[in-house]
């Protein structure tokens, strides 16, 4: 079964504006991961985030977690065209060894 | 070069016919997993492996199974393919439970 449910399952939005995507998950978690895929292609690691952070960046991304209500966040503001793409959060669940991931959100960016 | 590379990255076979894909990386990372995905779908994990002696069952490993051949190659073969098989399949290698690396991927088609 997924840990992870992501939130909405697709979105669309006009270039410039913010784009944001909820995870869900069910067990306590070492870390939760965003990745991107972009069609056919392969994951690309976006960020991590430990259960002991509450908050991180990196460039136009921003990640939250909330252990308590056992939910992530993934904003990407001022999009970009090139940020179609659907995204995945895979969680790192206390004591399984791997990730589990979930089954996404298709973001489309339009012009 | 690529860190993660699959062969082939496409494949049409018949019912029946055995395939192997295969899976190689230069990132010297122990940890190795097979994953499968379906049109609108998250990943499902069909083995991980975290050295050359560890093997272990995801949660869709009947029909498949996996060869360690050394740290670096890892390959699945499906004994006797059928067409609810047909899918795309990722490699990717990791250190501990952080990011994981992916592959390009290969898409299967079982007619």
């Amino acid at each position: 079964s997924q840990q992870g449910e992501e939130d909405p399952q697709a979105l669309s939005i006009q270039e410039g504006e913010n784009a944001t995507m909820n995870c869900s998950y069910k067990t306590s978690i070492n870390n939760l991961q965003w990745y991107r895929q972009n069609s056919g292609r392969g994951l690309v690691h976006l960020i991590l985030i430990r259960s002991n952070e509450r908050e991180k960046h990196s460039g136009r991304l921003r990640v939250t977690l909330d252990t308590s209500k056992k939910s992530s966040s993934l904003l990407i503001t001022a999009s970009r065209a090139a940020d179609t793409a659907s995204y995945f959060c895979a969680t790192d669940r206390r004591g399984a060894q791997k990730l589990v991931f979930g089954q996404g959100t298709r973001l489309t960016i339009n012009p | 070069d690529a860190d993660v590379t699959q062969t082939p990255r496409n494949r049409i076979t018949k019912t029946g016919k055995r395939i192997m894909l295969e899976c190689s990386q230069t990132k010297g990372h122990d940890r190795m997993y097979w994953y499968r995905q379906d049109p609108g779908l998250g990943l499902r994990l069909i083995y991980y492996s975290f050295d050359v002696k560890d093997i272990n069952k995801g949660e869709i490993s009947d029909g498949y199974s996996v060869s360690r051949q050394a740290q670096a190659k890892f390959s699945l073969s499906l004994e006797s393919a059928i067409p609810n098989q047909t899918a795309l399949y990722f490699c990717a290698t990791s250190r501990e439970t952080d990011t994981q690396y992916f592959g390009p991927g290969t898409r299967l088609t079982v007619l």
